[in-house]
């Protein structure tokens, strides 16, 4: 069984430029979160999704940040514009219930220059 | 709101020694815990998670950790740890939201990272 994909890896980008991160849940998985890693930082939820349905996005940054999350599966990430501040790992997890285990992919590393 | 101490940032063990990694929270009622490994470049894994009944929970990996509500502690524990075992591992806690239909929001430790000597 596939694990959750997300892409790019890395990316390197300058101030004011937009960018978008892509998250691929585990198949079946209806439960599906981003969260913002910085360094020697734990994981912070940016926002969780049920089916299509936005739940909880009360820590992601609205002025610049947005989400979608379109027949309930696939899902993007977007910042526009982005900030030096922005510079850190995100990660995208997905469980098959808000109850279940949340299994993570490996994270997009972002630098903003 | 919920918070998670892990007190230390580093540790070092040697090989085939044992391990404990310090896990604080503090939460009002009964929380959910749990303990995740991140190796470099990768996700993280799930090791194990406290949700009700026995303090003491198995996880994967030979690692176990205990509840002790007195003490608002998840310590994690491995008796024999192995080289494979150098990560950052991370204490989580999580509340039910409001309505009951999940564990609502995970508040991570800030990560405890291990390096193993052989």
């Amino acid at each position: 069984e596939a694990g959750v994909v997300q892409s790019p890896r890395y990316k390197i980008i300058e101030k004011k430029q937009p960018v978008a991160f892509w998250c691929n849940p585990i198949s079946g998985h209806n439960t599906l979160y981003w969260y913002l890693q910085n360094l020697g930082q734990g994981p912070e939820l940016l926002i969780r999704y049920e089916n299509e349905e936005a739940v909880d996005d009360s820590q992601l940054p609205k002025d610049r940040f947005s989400a979608e999350r379109l027949k309930g599966v696939d899902s993007t990430l977007k910042i526009q514009p982005a900030e030096l501040g922005d510079s850190a790992v995100y990660l995208c997890a997905s469980s098959s219930t808000p109850w279940a285990e949340q299994y993570f992919g490996p994270g997009t590393r972002l630098t903003v220059t | 709101a919920q918070s998670v101490t892990q007190p230390d940032i580093h540790i070092t063990v040697s090989e085939g020694a044992s391990l404990e990694l310090r896990c604080n929270y503090s939460y009002g009622a009964t929380p959910y815990l749990f303990w995740y490994v991140q190796s470099p470049g990768q996700g993280l894994q799930l090791l194990l998670k406290y949700f009700s009944g026995d303090t003491l929970v198995q996880g994967i990996k030979g690692f176990e950790a205990e509840f002790k509500r007195s003490q608002s502690s998840f310590n994690l524990r491995k008796p024999s740890v192995h080289w494979s075992d150098a990560a950052e591992y991370f204490c989580a806690v999580g509340r039910p939201d409001a309505g009951g239909t999940s564990y609502g929001k995970l508040t991570f430790g800030q990560g405890t990272i291990l390096t193993v000597h052989p």
